[in-house]
C-alpha cells in the first residue's frame, strides 16, 4: 500500500495566494524528503532536499523564497507556494527516503497538480 | 558528468511482445538503482532497487537486471495495463538522487 502520503491531490487558487501541500512517511521515518516539479511528458525536476530539523537544500534556479520548505517531523514535510502565479501551475510530487544497511528505498507521494488562475 | 540516461523514450508493443527498457549511467559511487512506473497524473510507484551489477529482481512480468553501466527492465508478455512511463533513478555516494526521463510504454490489445 502507499507509504507516503501527498495532500491535496489538487488544488485551483488565484493569483497571489499561498498554497500549502504536506507529505507524510505513513510507517516510516524519513530523515530525507525531496520535492519535485513535473511538467506534462517530463521527467521530475528536483526542486529541493528536505532535511528534518534543518533548512532545506534547494537545487539552482529554484527561488527560496517562493516555495517554502518545512520538515518539522520525521515524517512530515510541507511546501508552501507563496503568492502563486499561473506560471507555478504544475504537478508537485514530494518523496521520501528510507534508508538502511542495502534496503534504500525512495518512495514517492501521489503528486498535487496546482492551477493558478 | 553523472547522468543516467533512458531508452527509447517510446516504445509501442502488441500485447505479448516482450521487450526490455534500457537505463543507463554514468554516476559514479553507485548506492542503488531504482526502478519506477508512473500512470498519467501519478505520483512514481515503487518496483525495484538493485544495488550491485549482476542482481536480478522480478515482479510479476518485470525483471530488472544490473550491469555496471547499465539497468534492463524485461517486460515479459506484456499487457496493455503495463502501459505506462518507467523511470529509472541513481543513487550515489553523497545521497545524491539522478534520474532518467523515463521511457512511455504503449501495449496494443
Amino acid at each position: 500500500g502507499a507509504v507516503v502520503s501527498q495532500h491535496p491531490s489538487w488544488v485551483i487558487c488565484k493569483s497571489g495566494t499561498s498554497v500549502k501541500i504536506e507529505c507524510r512517511s505513513l510507517d516510516f521515518q524519513a530523515t530525507t524528503m525531496f520535492w519535485y516539479r513535473q511538467f506534462p511528458k517530463q521527467s521530475l525536476m528536483l526542486m529541493a532536499t528536505s532535511n528534518e530539523g534543518s533548512k532545506a537544500t534547494y537545487e539552482q534556479g529554484v527561488e527560496k523564497d517562493k516555495f517554502l520548505i518545512n520538515h518539522a517531523s520525521l515524517t512530515l514535510s510541507t511546501l508552501t507556494v507563496t503568492s502563486a502565479h499561473p506560471e507555478d501551475s504544475s504537478f508537485y510530487i514530494c518523496s521520501a527516503r528510507e534508508s538502511g544497511r542495502r534496503n534504500e528505498k525512495l518512495f514517492f507521494g501521489s503528486g498535487t497538480q496546482l492551477s493558478v488562475l | 558528468e553523472d547522468q543516467v540516461t533512458q531508452s527509447p523514450e517510446a516504445l509501442r508493443l502488441q500485447e505479448g511482445e516482450s521487450s526490455s527498457l534500457n537505463c543507463s549511467y554514468t554516476v559514479s559511487g553507485l548506492r542503488g538503482l531504482f526502478w519506477y512506473r508512473q500512470d498519467p497524473g501519478k505520483g512514481p510507484e515503487f518496483l525495484f532497487t538493485l544495488y550491485s551489477a549482476g542482481e536480478e529482481k522480478e515482479k510479476e512480468r518485470l525483471k530488472a537486471t544490473l550491469t555496471k553501466k547499465e539497468s534492463f527492465l524485461h517486460i515479459t508478455a506484456p499487457k496493455p495495463e503495463d502501459s505506462a512511463t518507467y523511470l529509472c533513478a541513481v543513487l550515489k555516494v553523497g545521497n545524491q538522487f539522478y534520474f532518467g526521463t523515463g521511457t512511455s510504454l504503449t501495449v496494443i490489445p
